[in-house]
This record gives structure tokens, sequence and C-alpha cells, in this order.
């Protein structure tokens, strides 16, 4: 069946440092979608992507696909404490019925 | 209009009983998922449903879980004969259209079978 993986699973960085984090899927994916969850809170939507090769950006947030619609990735800029999390990346495949698979997830953790 | 609502939050039950987790989801949604999250793990899928249709249930177990989205009324999954490894986060999620655009997450349901 369809599996998305992503890595790093953790990510500790300082407080300014950037941060990236990339998901990888075995099917070719019809969308990806990026999701946020801070501790003990649930998964927030943060963007969607469709196209073959798109860019996406929101603020510090930079998220890109692959121009084969496997992969995807997800850079932050000058990292803040703010940003502290969980990030999913999810991708629904054409061949899978309706439903959206979640990656591990990448902890980032911010040091001031 | 109010996000998506589950209940109860926190659930506690002993090994053998069984746990119902509710989940109404956003106003004009009648598209529901239901995902379970382990400690520091990521997000398993379940179960999709529309409204009193089961579209997708292969992340289900096949015994003792069940789920089901009537024509009214809020989604239920519920859980027989608990054991401790049903120890997890419910997440339920709802959206308009399909995986074709965003879901919205409830706070999830905390269940702890002692």
């Amino acid at each position: 069946g369809q599996q998305v993986m992503q890595i790093p699973q953790y990510q500790h960085v300082q407080e300014g440092e950037d941060f990236t984090t990339y998901c990888n899927s075995s099917t070719t994916l019809s969308n990806i979608q990026w999701y946020k969850q801070r501790p003990g809170g649930h998964p927030v939507f943060l963007i969607q992507l469709v196209k073959s090769g798109e860019v996406k950006k929101q603020k510090r947030l930079t998220f890109q696909f692959g121009e084969a619609k496997k992969n995807s990735s997800l850079h932050i800029t000058a990292t803040q404490t703010t940003d502290v999390g969980t990030y999913f990346c999810a991708g629904k495949s054409g061949n899978q019925g309706g439903k959206l698979i979640f990656g591990q997830g990448t902890e980032l953790s911010v040091k001031p | 209009n109010a996000g998506v609502m589950q209940n109860p939050r926190h659930l506690v039950r002993r090994r053998g009983q069984e746990a119902r987790l509710r989940c109404s989801p956003m106003k004009g949604h009648s598209h529901v998922y239901w995902y379970r999250q382990l400690p520091e793990e990521g997000l398993k899928f379940m179960v999709y449903l529309q409204k009193e249709n089961i579209i997708d249930e292969s992340g289900m177990p096949k015994e003792r879980f069940s789920a089901e989205f009537p024509k009214e009324g809020p989604s239920i999954l519920r859980i027989q004969q608990v054991v401790r490894g049903d120890s997890a986060a419910y997440f339920c999620a709802s959206s308009p259209m399909g995986t074709n655009t965003e879901a919205f997450f409830g706070q999830g349901t905390r269940l702890t079978v002692v």
C-alpha cells in the first residue's frame, strides 16, 4: 500500500536557524497537504499543493511539491520559538480512494 | 461556525469495557476521517466515512473496532472489549469535499485503558 516517509524525525535548532523537513511517497500523489501539531494539540492545516513543481510561500514558510509529485518539502527560514511543534505531510494517491496518508512527522524544537 | 467537536476529550476504560468516541463534523461537512495517534508517533488512518457510508476502512482493525456516520447525529468510533494497546489519542477530521480539500481536525479523544 501507499507509504509516506518523512525525515528527519526530530530537529533541534537554535532560534534564527533555518529548518527543513522532507516527505517522500512510494506512489505518485494527486495532492499533498502539510499540517502542524503543537505539543498536546491537534493537527492544523497549513497548505495544500496540487501541481507538479509547485512552490508556495507563507511568510517564513516555503512549501515545494516535486516534479514527479512523489516528494515535498517544507522550509522555515529564521525559526522562532513559536514554530515549535510537529510538522506532518499528508498525501492522497489517485488510486487510493479518498484517504489521506500521513507521514510520521518531524518534531521541531527551537532553543531561544 | 463551530469547529469539529469531539467528545469526550479524555476517556478512561477498564480492560474489557467498550469505548464510544463521538465526532460532530463542521457544519456543511459530509466527509469524516478517523485517525489514531500513539505517543510520539504519526497519525494512522483508520476509516473514512461519508454520510451513512463507509468509503474506506482499510486502516481499521478487523475485530472490536467499528465506525458509523448516521444521517443524523455525530460519527461514532466504537471499540469493544478494549485492551491496553488501544490507549491512544483518536482524532476525527472533517472536510466538505473529500481529501482534495483541507481537513479540519477536532481536539481528539485521549483514551486510556487501565
